[in-house]
């Protein structure tokens, strides 16, 4: 079963406007973390924000901030202002560790940017 | 400070032929991992490793095999080449944090033909 789910193939959004990309979890480990990238057309991946289980405030870095709903397990992405360098393939990850996970990431299947002018 | 450098940047192999794809983190990072990419598939979990001598399977680790004999360093071997092969192969380095620290390589793009 797929542990990261991301709904939305692709997604459209027009500048200096606010865009989310969703993101649903599963896992049944208490201790885990959420990760997003961002690949641009060139190929490397962008570490952008993490949210650990624990983390009492959602988190933020700049432009982006990650909505995490515990309950809900969902973590999504909201980027504000987007600009037209936004556009590019975003992922969402989970690591698991505390009940024997691996401590590394698997992955979404990406959700396609692009930003209009 | 280089990171996560990976050899070679490109490859075209024919089916048969085996090889391997060069990782390697000048970090400390106790912790490396090998995934593909293929569209519409996001990344793919192939092997990864805790420490030197240490390594396990992924979601997707037939075909390819994988050893960690220093912190440095944690080649993919491909054994027999396969058209389904054929992907954009990315190796990462991490720490378990918190909070964690996860950086790629460029990525190695590999055609089987």
């Amino acid at each position: 079963a797929q542990k990261i789910t991301q709904t939305q193939p692709g997604m459209f959004v027009q500048e200096k406007e606010a865009v989310t990309l969703d993101c649903t979890y599963d896992t049944s480990d208490p201790s885990y973390g959420l990760f997003w990238y961002k690949q641009p057309s060139s190929g490397e991946m962008i570490f952008l924000i993490y949210q650990g289980s624990y983390d009492q405030q959602n988190a933020t870095e700049g432009r982006y901030s990650l909505n995490f709903q515990k309950a809900r397990k969902s973590a999504n992405l909201v980027i504000s202002a987007s600009q037209l360098g936004d556009s590019a393939m975003y992922f969402c990850a989970m690591r698991e560790g505390a009940s024997g996970g691996s401590y590394i990431p698997t992955f979404g299947r990406g959700t396609s940017l692009i930003v209009h002018p | 400070n280089a990171g996560v450098t990976q050899t070679p940047k490109f490859q075209v192999l024919k089916t048969g032929q085996s090889m391997t794809l060069q990782c390697a983190q000048d970090m400390n990072h106790e912790y490396m991992s090998w995934y593909r990419q293929d569209p519409g598939m996001g990344l793919r979990l192939i092997h990864y490793s805790v420490g030197a001598g240490i390594t396990d399977q992924g979601e997707v680790p037939n075909g390819y095999n994988v050893s960690r004999s220093t912190t440095e360093d944690f080649p993919l071997r491909l054994l027999s080449a396969a058209p389904s092969q054929t992907s954009v192969y990315f190796c990462a380095s991490s720490t378990p944090g918190p909070p964690p620290e996860q950086y790629f390589g460029p990525g190695t793009r590999l055609t089987v033909t």
